[in-house]
């Protein structure tokens, strides 16, 4: 079966401090990757999302991802984080037509 | 352009009653699928419709259905509402054509907070 992993199920962080979340996956095709977050009492918002060419995808807000085939894994990364950052991270899989498969999210405080 | 609207977005039922969340998608998008979001089980997908034809389904009971309006919005119904059905109950969005793979990005609407007691 489908399954996407969030290793890290709560971080806290320094503003300033550098942040990188996991995220492997356990399909074996052609896949299309994403991250999501959820800021405290809004919606989920796309930050990046990653189907072809450059592994390495920039987003929103200065956060970019690295996709690593061989290790199954899109992993997250911003250099510095604000307190404004604080939020729930959601990676999320998709192959082919099937639906998107998210993982648990994390969790991330930043502290002022 | 308008963002995805669910609505009610709170509602409270007991057990047994039955329930219908609404979803209207973001002009132009034709597919939509819901999601329940749970402390304990996370994210976890229902159902997707695109043209009024579900195209792919979760691993939910039979009591879970949905339909899709030649409008595009789309209606979630729950049935015999048991304890454990209390979530938030998502929808998204995309401009997904049909027989498309599925790498049109979601748009997520605020949800619809169920509370069973």
């Amino acid at each position: 079966a489908q399954s996407v992993s969030q290793h890290n199920h709560h971080v806290i962080l320094s503003e300033a401090a550098s942040l990188e979340l996991g995220c492997n996956y356990s399909y074996g095709g052609t896949v299309n990757l994403f991250w999501y977050v959820q800021y405290p009492g809004q919606h989920l918002q796309l930050l990046l999302k990653y189907f072809s060419g450059d592994p390495l995808v920039k987003g929103i807000k200065g956060f970019e991802a690295e996709f690593i085939k061989s290790k199954f894994s899109f992993n997250l990364r911003k250099p510095s984080v604000q307190w404004s950052d604080t939020a729930e991270y959601f990676c999320a899989v998709t192959e082919g037509r099937r639906a998107l498969t998210f993982g648990s999210g994390t969790r991330l405080q930043v502290q002022p | 352009k308008a963002g995805v609207t669910q609505t009610p977005r709170y509602l409270i039922k007991t057990r047994g009653q039955q329930v219908t969340l609404s979803c209207s998608p973001i002009s132009g998008h034709r597919s939509v699928s819901w999601y329940q979001q749970t402390p304990g089980q996370g994210l976890q997908f229902l159902f997707e419709y695109f043209s009024e034809t579900q195209r792919n389904k979760g691993n939910f009971p039979g009591r879970f259905s949905g339909r899709q309006f030649s409008n595009s919005r789309s209606e979630m119904n729950v049935s015999t509402l048991e304890l454990g059905d209390s979530a938030l109950y998502l929808c998204a969005s995309s401009f997904r054509t049909s027989g498309g793979p599925s790498t049109d990005t979601q748009y997520f609407g605020p949800g619809t907070r169920l509370t069973v007691l």
